[in-house]
């Protein structure tokens, strides 16, 4: 069963447009929503995160909105760059496990 | 440190054949993870051990999966027998006693041929 749904599975911007990758988790126990960024070969390395009591937090270029009610998160690439271009997986936490979403494979043209 | 080692980062080898792959744990993390990543089903929790423990091995597909984690700073994840559908890239990751980012290793992408 999957604990967070993610999607799209694939996703192709223009260079200077944005990308917008949803989440959705059923579990109200999840306290700690981080976003994961992958190159290929390496392993997925902590790109943005958020807890429930904000509804919004942004870094640079990449902001997490956040949804209780609705128990969605989507991660909002500003201003997206062809470096961008990588998989992102959404992950929901509590206590120490941590479950991820299957992935969203960003694709920025120049 | 040099966060978590996975060795070894490519495995090509036969069907009915025994895997073995390893994990060196970021010293001081007190919980560790095994993943599983395809295209088809993204990264799949395999099993977790808290302070070298196993506390939750549901995610072990089969009987044909086990892993262990004799002490704190090395875990292995081993297949016997392998079977083709097991080709995948094989994740090890960490996390710091403060739960806020799990740190992961570059992987072991296996070949069952």
């Amino acid at each position: 069963q999957q604990q967070v749904k993610q999607s799209p599975q694939s996703l192709i911007v223009q260079k200077g447009g944005i990308s917008i990758i949803n989440c959705a988790y059923e579990n109200t126990a999840f306290d700690y929503f981080p976003w994961y960024q992958q190159f290929p070969g390496k392993g997925p390395a902590l790109l943005i995160a958020i807890r429930p009591d904000v509804s919004e937090k942004k870094e640079g270029r990449f902001t997490i909105s956040f949804n209780k009610s609705a128990k969605q998160f989507s991660l909002h690439i500003m201003d997206s760059q062809p470096g961008d271009s990588a998989t992102y997986f959404c992950a929901a936490s509590t206590g120490n496990q941590f479950y991820f979403g299957t992935g969203t494979s960003l694709t920025v043209i120049p | 440190d040099a966060g978590v080692i996975q060795s070894p980062r490519h495995e090509v080898t036969e069907m009915g054949q025994e895997v073995t792959l390893r994990c060196k744990p970021i010293s001081g993390h007190n919980s560790l993870f095994w993943y599983r990543q395809t295209m088809m089903r993204g990264l799949e929790l395999l099993i977790y051990f808290n302070n070298n423990v196993p506390i939750d091995d549901s995610g072990m597909p089969e009987d044909r999966f086990s892993a262990k984690m004799p002490n704190a700073s090395f875990s292995t994840l081993k297949i016997q027998p392998s079977e083709p559908r097991d080709s995948a890239v094989y994740f090890c990751a960490s996390i710091n006693r403060l739960v806020t980012e799990a740190f992961f290793g570059q992987g072991t992408r296996l070949t069952v041929v």
